[in-house]
């Protein structure tokens, strides 16, 4: 079963944030959190991942709160592009490649 | 490089015959999965490589189900016999291996599979 919990769909305004919230209250510590994101009728990308500190990249930044149960993804400037759904995922460090996926958030981004 | 490449990118098939999903994975890149995606149940692993040994096939739903990688540029995903409840879209990704952090999973297309 996943271990993390998102609100099911979002909506936002075209070149405002989006802000993709994301519950996993127990977490380990030494498990990541990874985002990713899947357009209609493509494979999902990967956008980034935290351990403990923020991060951000050319996509997004991620927050993650100081006792690290839950975070948030920031879409700083979303355009009509972004519209996907967004994958919030633990997964546990070292050699376990495994991943497991919950159903995400559908966020719609509007003219 | 041209990402990962999947084939076919659809296939109709009628219960009871065999299905095989290709997979080339992304040259250099140590791990292979296999997922399948559907409305209900989402994104599932089904099994996952590592320098083309399996390492965990919990995810494989039976025995008509099973999974092949004779190299390090081509896996396999058969269904025999296949059913109506297998029709889905199973996806192929690859990475690599590059210290202790993760390193990101990269997806081919798909393909879709509906099984009449």
């Amino acid at each position: 079963d996943a271990k993390t919990t998102q609100p099911t769909s979002m909506d936002c305004a075209e070149g405002r944030a989006a802000n993709l919230p994301c519950n996993h209250s127990t977490i380990s510590g030494n498990e990541y959190v990874y985002w990713y994101r899947q357009i209609h009728s493509q494979g999902p990308q990967y956008i980034i991942h935290g351990l403990k500190n923020n991060e951000t990249n050319e996509m997004a930044s991620l927050i993650i709160t100081e006792d690290r149960k839950s975070s948030t993804l920031i879409l700083p400037h979303a355009t009509l592009r972004d519209t996907a759904v967004y994958y919030c995922i633990v997964r546990e460090s070292g050699n376990n490649r495994k991943l497991i996926w919950g159903l995400g958030t559908s966020l719609a981004v509007n003219p | 490089d041209a990402g990962v490449i999947q084939s076919p990118r659809h296939e109709v098939t009628e219960m009871g015959q065999e299905v095989t999903l290709r997979c080339k994975p992304i040259s250099g890149h140590d791990y292979l999965f296999w997922y399948r995606q559907t409305m209900m149940r989402g994104l599932e692993l089904l099994i996952y490589f590592n320098n083309n040994v399996p390492i965990d096939d919990s995810g494989m739903p039976e025995d008509r189900f099973s999974a092949k990688m004779p190299n390090a540029s081509f896996s396999t995903l058969k269904i025999q016999p296949s059913e109506p409840r297998d029709s889905a879209v199973y996806f192929c990704a690859s990475s690599r291996l590059a210290g202790i952090t993760y390193n990101e999973q990269f997806f081919g297309p798909g393909t879709r599979l509906t099984v009449l």
